[in-house]
């Protein structure tokens, strides 16, 4: 079973707009991050927060991690419709060994 | 640096046949993992290396082999190809996956496999 679970699935909007993505799982983690997927290519890795972090930013990314609530958020400030793509959680799970992702939000940012 | 390859970028096959995809790293990474990933889904991971001669299961290794000879080869192995096996298989490597800082927590991915099987 996946251990994290992206909310929403989709999500389409304006570029300049901010766009937010969820993401919650189920045991203590490590770390969580977060990967970015364009269409028919591979993963690419964006920002990692560790379990001890609140907030982290990386340019127009920043993340949020509230280990009580088991819950993760990613927001993406002044889009781009070079944003668009697929955004993936992912987190250690089974003796931090396996690093376990999430079904991912699609987004869309029109011009 | 090359990265992470990955061959053959397609594949068709019959049900029944084998195969093996390869992936390779040159950035000496210790640990390397397979994924497959299926329509409007994530990624799936299929068998995982912490080290050469280490390799252990992950979510879904039903139907697929691996082996770790050399850090920089983890080669996938399906023995009798299914169906349900179509996917894109993607491998992944990086320095390590805990207690390590930073990048090398970092999962590189290749640019994935796309298989058919008829």
């Amino acid at each position: 079973s996946q251990q994290g679970e992206e909310d929403p699935q989709a999500l389409s909007i304006q570029e300049g707009e901010n766009a937010t993505m969820n993401c919650s799982y189920k045991t203590s983690i490590n770390n969580l991050q977060w990967y970015r997927q364009n269409s028919g290519r591979g993963l690419v890795h964006l920002i990692l927060i560790r379990s001890n972090e609140r907030e982290k930013h990386s340019g127009r990314l920043r993340v949020t991690l509230d280990t009580s609530k088991k819950s993760s958020s990613l927001l993406i400030t002044a889009s781009r419709a070079a944003d668009t793509a697929s955004y993936f959680c992912a987190t250690l799970s089974g003796g931090y060994n396996k690093l376990i992702f999430g079904a991912g939000t699609r987004l869309a940012v029109h011009p | 640096n090359a990265g992470v390859t990955q061959t053959p970028k397609f594949q068709v096959l019959k049900t029944g046949q084998s195969m093996t995809l390869q992936c390779a790293q040159d950035m000496n990474h210790e640990y390397m993992s397979w994924y497959r990933q299926d329509p409007g889904m994530g990624l799936r991971l299929i068998h995982y290396s912490v080290g050469a001669g280490i390799t252990d299961q992950g979510e879904v290794p039903n139907g697929y082999n691996v082996s770790r000879s050399t850090t920089e080869d983890f080669p996938l192995r399906l023995l009798s190809a299914a169906p349900s096996q179509t996917s894109v298989y993607f491998c992944a490597s990086s320095y390590g996956l805990f207690g390590l800082a930073g990048a090398q927590e970092t999962q590189y991915f290749g640019p994935g496999t796309r298989l058919l099987v008829l």
